[in-house]
This record gives structure tokens, C-alpha cells and sequence, in this order.
């Protein structure tokens, strides 16, 4: 079946910085790519949807300066979480729909803890 | 806003059969999903159904839906301790709208 990569798995950095979270279809090519943010015991909430060569669309309460998203090629989107607080501690996963199919694929999901 | 429904919790004797049940108030939702979700892990596609089916069989997974009712449930044959997992039911318009998730069912299975 097709496969979603996350990269890193994990990341512990520092109140102030920055840090992208890479989404990769390792074997389809994804016209519409998701992210989701899921807070401790709850369900997933989306954050944004991305489509290739376009710009993201956000959802109302996420801000788009402070979540950077590109989509810049079939295979690939980046979340940048800039400026990063301990309250943007969560785990973050991103879905991948390929072209010509209806079934959105997870990646496996990155955990961001903010110190 | 829609919304998606799921019970909290569940517990299991290993052998037996769990029944997963969601309800959902979008009557314009074509796809419907379950996923499974190991401690620290990704989300898993376990299967999906559509809008005009009413049961759909996977190996051990059934999948029924109620479309009357907006009522999907998932039911686990012969349930085992790796089952153990949250499981979310999910639904979308179609296969390029973003998901809507229930909050999670937490399997517990008991051996």
C-alpha cells in the first residue's frame, strides 16, 4: 500500500526556535497533503490543507505565520513551526491523498516536545 | 459544524468479538473511515467504506454502516492483545476534504 513518511519521529528543541517537519509519499504522488495536530488523549484536530504549487489553506485558529507550510513538489511538504513555545508541544501527523484515489494515507506522525 | 461520535472505552476478553460504534451527523458523508492508532504511533487505515454500502468484511474486521441512522460501527472477530489501540472513526465529503475525527475508542483487550 502507499506509504507516508515523517521525519524526524521526534524532536525536543528549545523555546524560540524553529523546526520543519518533513511529509514524504514515498511511493504516489500527492496532489492534496493534510496536517493534523493531535493534543495528549484527544482526537486529531486539522491544521491546514496543502496542495502542490499552491498555497495552504489554514483553518480558522491556526496561524499561518506562526505554521509555515510548502507544498513544493508531488512528494514532499514541510510544517516549519516557527518560534516554537511549550504550549505548540504535540504530536503532529500529516495525511497524503494520491492522484486519482480517494483514500488519504497517515504518516506516522512526529512528537514535538517544547521545552 | 459536523461532528463524529465514538464511546471512550472499551475492554475485552482476548477471543472474544469487540464492537466499535461511531455515530456521525453529516448525511452528505461519502467515505468512511477506521483507523487504529498504537501507543506513540501514526494513525493506521484499517478500512474505509462507502456511502453506499452497508457492510464491508476484512479478515477479521466488519464494517457496517447505517446510513439512516448515520450509525458506522467496527466489529473485531477473535480480538487479540495487539489489538490493543485506539481506534477513530472518520468521515469526508470526498477523498480530497480533510477528515473529521471522533475523539478515539480506547481497546483494551484482557487476556
Amino acid at each position: 500500500g502507499a506509504v507516508v513518511s515523517q521525519h524526524p519521529s521526534r524532536v525536543i528543541c528549545k523555546s524560540g526556535t524553529s523546526v520543519k517537519i518533513e511529509c514524504r509519499s514515498l511511493d504516489f504522488q500527492a496532489t492534496t497533503m493534510f496536517w493534523y495536530r493531535q493534543f495528549p488523549k484527544q482526537s486529531l484536530m486539522l491544521m491546514a490543507t496543502s496542495n502542490e504549487g499552491s498555497k495552504a489553506t489554514y483553518e480558522q485558529g491556526v496561524e499561518k505565520d506562526k505554521f509555515l507550510i510548502n507544498h513544493a513538489s508531488l512528494t514532499l511538504s514541510t510544517l516549519t513551526v516557527t518560534s516554537a513555545h511549550p504550549e505548540d508541544s504535540s504530536f503532529y501527523i500529516c495525511s497524503a491523498r494520491a492522484r486519482n484515489t480517494d483514500t488519504q494515507y497517515f504518516g506516522p506522525g512526529t512528537r514535538l516536545t517544547v521545552l | 459544524g459536523e461532528d463524529v461520535e465514538q464511546s471512550l472505552f472499551l475492554s475485552v476478553r482476548e477471543g472474544d468479538s469487540s464492537v466499535i460504534n461511531c455515530t456521525y451527523t453529516d448525511s452528505s458523508s461519502t467515505y468512511l473511515y477506521w483507523y487504529k492508532q498504537e501507543p506513540g504511533a501514526g494513525l493506521q487505515l484499517l478500512t474505509y467504506i462507502f456511502s453506499n454500502m452497508d457492510m464491508k468484511q476484512d479478515q477479521r474486521l466488519t464494517v457496517l454502516l447505517n446510513k439512516k441512522d448515520k450509525h458506522l460501527s467496527l466489529r473485531i472477530a477473535d480480538t487479540q492483545t495487539g489489538d490493543s489501540a485506539i481506534y477513530f472513526c472518520a468521515d469526508s465529503f470526498s477523498g480530497n476534504t480533510p477528515l473529521v475525527f471522533g475523539k478515539g475508542t480506547r481497546l483494551s483487550v484482557i487476556a
